[in-house]
């Protein structure tokens, strides 16, 4: 069965620590992977995609096809990741399966 | 990236009632979905939405109870019918957007409350 897991609902870091949010899949085919967060009273935004292998807001994200996971990372955390994280996969009739999410709360 | 906006942003309604929730694109757009996120819990996709044919409906839902239009390439509905306290969550509409797969855009919302 396709599936995203998320196994923290609550990550709670302080200022400049290392954020890792985990993210694991089930999935068949050929994961196609995202990240999408959400912050206070905003909309749910892409943050980033595996296929593009790219860092944004010095979050990074690596597809582990053996371990069949997709963690989202950065080096030093700030007040303003502070936000809700979801790991999405999209399968192969365009719809994205999504993981339960996890808050980030980063304290100063 | 395509631009969605969704309306109303927040509806209380009496039980039994019917809410239609309106989602326009900035651009055509091939396939449009719809989510819906309970409280507390991830979002689940209701349906795919394309222009010109029925739309596609999730597991555990069904076109009575969620009827949904597509009169064209930039705009859906998606109806709540027969309302009960249940169906008391957040819905939101979404699209593919960028060549490819870049990735999907989400609508604000629609944060509907039955009593």
């Amino acid at each position: 069965a396709q599936r995203v897991t998320q196994p923290e609902k609550l990550l709670s870091v302080f200022k400049g620590a290392p954020v890792e949010l985990k993210c694991n899949y089930s999935y068949s085919g050929s994961p196609e992977l995202f990240w999408y967060v959400q912050y206070s009273r905003q909309r749910l935004q892409l943050l980033l995609r595996h296929i593009s292998r790219e860092s944004i807001k010095g979050f990074t994200a690596d597809l582990n096809k053996g371990e069949t996971s997709f963690h989202l990372k950065k080096p030093f955390a700030q007040e303003e990741d502070s936000a809700m994280y979801y790991c999405a996969l999209r399968d192969a009739t365009n719809k994205l399966i999504f993981g339960t999410g996890t808050l980030l709360a980063v304290q100063p | 990236s395509a631009v969605i906006s969704q309306k109303p942003s927040r509806d209380i309604c009496q039980r039994g009632t019917s809410l239609t929730i309106q989602c326009q694109v900035d651009s055509q757009v091939t396939m449009m979905f719809w989510y819906r996120q309970q409280p507390g819990q991830s979002l689940t996709l209701i349906a795919t939405a394309n222009q010109g044919s029925e739309a596609t409906y999730e597991s555990g839902f069904v076109i009575d109870k969620f009827p949904i239009s597509r009169p064209n390439l930039t705009f859906s509905t998606l109806t709540v019918s027969n309302m009960s306290p249940e169906d008391s969550s957040i819905y939101l509409c979404s699209v593919e957007t960028g060549q490819g797969a870049w990735g999907y855009t989400f609508g604000s919302g629609t944060r509907l409350t039955v009593v």
